[in-house]
């Protein structure tokens, strides 16, 4: 079946711009994360979408950055007044809820952010 | 204080060796643990996972073992293969709530043929 899609997979955009970035999650997938994973280092969690509950929005760096997920389905994750240390791959994860708790997260292939 | 940017703890085995990733993993509390491959320009892989109430688990090629005691988690892959090469990262986390993960650093696995 069909995996996590992100889009766009390269985005290069000036300093001082807005970025939106896309994520399809497994069909059926109740939670979506948003990771960010700066060169060489390990992922830094964002924010958390489970069903109809609020977001955990604990991870995002700067009130520039916000998400939402329509529908319980597809998530936009964007970037106002984009900064250079902004650049990154963006990375999108989705997972299954059961009784006890969350299933495996599955990651997709990540957008690549270049602010310049 | 830790260093950033480019440097990864690295290892390099020959085709057909064993390989021990080691992981030490930050928070007592947490109860769920996963490994994950990355290949250059993709995202994570899920590879392995373990609960808190076991110390090892298997897999294809893979094991996992866990030591709570000391907060340490290794990924063992057998007869490593030139398609093993990739980061490889551990990630902990609590059950119930957001589960989100918290990952190492990642260490960069070589095989020579």
């Amino acid at each position: 079946g069909a995996g996590v899609s992100q889009s766009p997979s390269n985005k290069v955009t000036e300093k001082g711009k807005d970025v939106e970035l896309r994520c399809d999650p497994i069909s059926g997938h109740t939670a979506l994360y948003w990771y960010r994973q700066s060169l060489g280092q390990g992922l830094e969690f964002l924010i958390y979408f489970q069903g109809n509950s609020a977001p955990d929005k604990s991870g995002l760096p700067s009130d520039r950055f916000s998400a939402e997920r329509t529908g319980g389905s597809v998530s936009t994750l964007t970037i106002q007044r984009t900064q250079q240390e902004d650049s990154a791959v963006y990375l999108c994860a989705s997972s299954h809820y059961y009784a006890g708790g969350q299933g495996t997260q599955y990651f997709g292939p990540g957008t690549r952010l270049l602010v310049l | 204080g830790e260093s950033v940017g480019l440097h990864l703890p690295t290892l390099s085995v020959q085709e057909g060796d064993n390989s021990i990733i080691n992981c030490a993993y930050s928070n007592s509390a947490s109860d769920y643990f996963i490994w994950y491959k990355q290949e250059s320009g993709k995202g994570p892989q899920f590879i392995i996972d373990i609960r808190s109430n076991m110390d090892k688990r298997q897999g294809q090629r893979v094991t996992v073992l866990l030591n709570k005691t000391v907060k340490h988690l290794s990924l063992q892959i057998a007869a490593t293969q030139p398609g093993d090469s990739a980061v490889y990262f551990c990630a902990e986390t609590t059950q119930g709530g957001s589960e989100k993960l918290v990952f190492g650093k990642g260490t960069k696995l070589t095989v020579n043929p």
